[in-house]
């Protein structure tokens, strides 16, 4: 029983399209997360939702959207892919308070040619 | 501002042979240390965790020592397997923080 699951795994695009990145935890955690991993396996917080709530915002073009329907859902829009989106997006979830463990999931790879 | 450093890679070793991956960090008051594993064309878990200074963290025969005095986290196996060939992440949190500050990974190759 997968805890955080991505979909799309592999998404191989245009410049310039719109694609969307889904996310689920079936954990019950209250605090859902993206981050984008560059080649060199850098990891860099993009955005995170508590409860449904916006609480952290990166610097990140506004061209990225994320959208939180309800508190096991985190979605994530891209418009107008540019190739330096290129990168391997992963959700993860926590509860914060408690153990703080970031629960990742497997991670979609985003081809922009 | 809060950081986590941790030394450059790849690491190469042998099967059996030990293994420190060197962690320090920067931070306000006493946060959580972690270790975090990514093996190839997955997503990040949680190795091993200390919440509090002079805790030991273990799991799959790996370890590492909450040092305040030295803002250390240190992760050590002493024997490693070509099964544990993989990415590893150092990162701290604050105790009800929502934002966990990861390491720049470090890449470990074992050979058989």
């Amino acid at each position: 029983d997968t805890a955080v699951s991505q979909t799309p795994k592999y998404l191989v695009t245009q410049m310039g399209n719109d694609k969307s990145i889904k996310c689920e935890q079936n954990l019950g955690h209250d605090t859902m997360y993206w981050y984008k991993q560059d080649s060199k396996k850098f990891l860099k917080i993009m955005f995170s939702y508590n409860n449904k709530e916006l609480i952290i915002n990166e610097t990140v073009p506004n061209r990225f959207s994320p959208k939180s329907p309800d508190k096991a859902h985190l979605n994530l829009h891209i418009n107008s892919l540019e190739l330096g989106d290129s990168a391997v997006y992963f959700c993860a979830s926590s509860q914060a308070g408690e153990s703080d463990t970031q629960y990742f999931g497997p991670g979609t790879r985003l081809t922009v040619l | 501002g809060n950081s986590v450093t941790q030394m450059e890679g790849p690491v190469t070793l042998s099967e059996e042979a030990f293994l420190t991956i060197n962690c320090t960090y920067t931070a306000t008051g006493y946060p959580s240390l972690f270790w975090y594993v990514q093996y190839p064309g997955e997503g990040l878990q949680l190795l091993l965790k200390a919440t509090k200074a002079d805790d030991k963290g273990s799991n799959k025969g790996f370890e590492a020592t909450y040092r305040k005095e030295t803002t250390s986290f240190h992760l050590e196996k002493g024997s490693v397997q070509v099964s544990d060939s993989a990415v590893y992440f150092c990162a701290l949190v604050h105790t009800g923080g929502f934002k966990t500050i990861f390491g720049a990974g470090t890449r470990l190759f074992v050979k058989a």
